[in-house]
């Protein structure tokens, strides 16, 4: 099975705050790599898809970059909507494997 | 409007089965790839399994052999049949769609990405004595 390893596992940012999240596969997976943003009680909601594809509606301070082994999922400036917890996940290979979430907590 | 709706969560014993039942609207399950996701309380997201059209199936091997998915495409409804369950099965339980988005690679030639893009509010199964 490909490992996914998110990293940092938390992070206490602001608003306004460029954050970037990084993904790294234990194998390469191309460019299949979704990345989800998951509010508490709620279900994920898919914000990038194909490494760097924004799903319709993401706004435009979400990008995403990287290809094989490691990605990044960069929040340009941070909103109020955006503090929530954010999973990639692999599609290069059944089974589908998540890594273990990065929470945005307000500073 | 893709919509889907879990039901069929609650209690059940270890050793018990149960069944989820995901209801669909604007939407076919008979040509739509459909995953099983589960995230236990205060954990990450774990695949449980995806039916493609046809009607293959495959499973995360934790559930392997106890889980079964399948779809009636009549009443527009994806099923997880849950069997054997143990008390590490306790989680929410979602159904999303399997979404393939098409690309062409000059090496591999025409391709899909995959990604969830609609997913279910989810379902609580509890396993406990």
């Amino acid at each position: 099975d490909i490992q996914m390893t998110q990293s940092p596992s938390s992070l206490s940012t602001s608003v306004g705050d460029r954050v970037t999240i990084t993904c790294r596969a234990s194998q390469g997976i191309g460019s299949s790599l979704n990345w989800y943003q998951q509010k508490p009680g709620k279900a994920p909601k898919l914000l990038i898809y194909a490494a760097s594809s924004l799903q319709s509606g993401v706004p435009p301070r979400f990008s995403c970059s990287g290809s094989g082994t490691e990605f990044t999922l960069t929040i340009s400036s941070l909103q109020p909507e955006d503090f929530a917890t954010y999973f990639c996940q692999q599609s290069y290979s059944i089974p589908y494997t998540f890594g273990q979430g990065t929470k945005l907590e307000i500073k | 409007e893709v919509q889907l709706v879990e039901s069929g969560g609650g209690l059940v014993k270890p050793g018990g089965s149960l069944r989820l039942s995901c209801a669909g609207s604007g939407f076919s399950f008979s040509n739509t790839w459909m995953n099983w996701v589960r995230q236990a309380p205060g954990k990450g997201l774990e695949w449980v399994g995806r039916i493609r059209d046809g009607g293959a199936t495959d499973y995360a091997a934790p559930v392997k052999g106890r889980f079964t998915i399948s779809h009636d495409d009549s009443l527009n409804t994806l099923s997880l049949q849950m069997t054997s369950l143990k008390t590490e099965d306790t989680a929410v339980y979602y159904c999303a769609t399997d979404a393939r988005y098409p690309y062409y690679d000059s090496l591999t030639g025409f391709s899909h990405f995959y990604a969830m893009d609609v997913w279910g509010q989810g379902t609580t199964v509890t396993v406990s004595s």
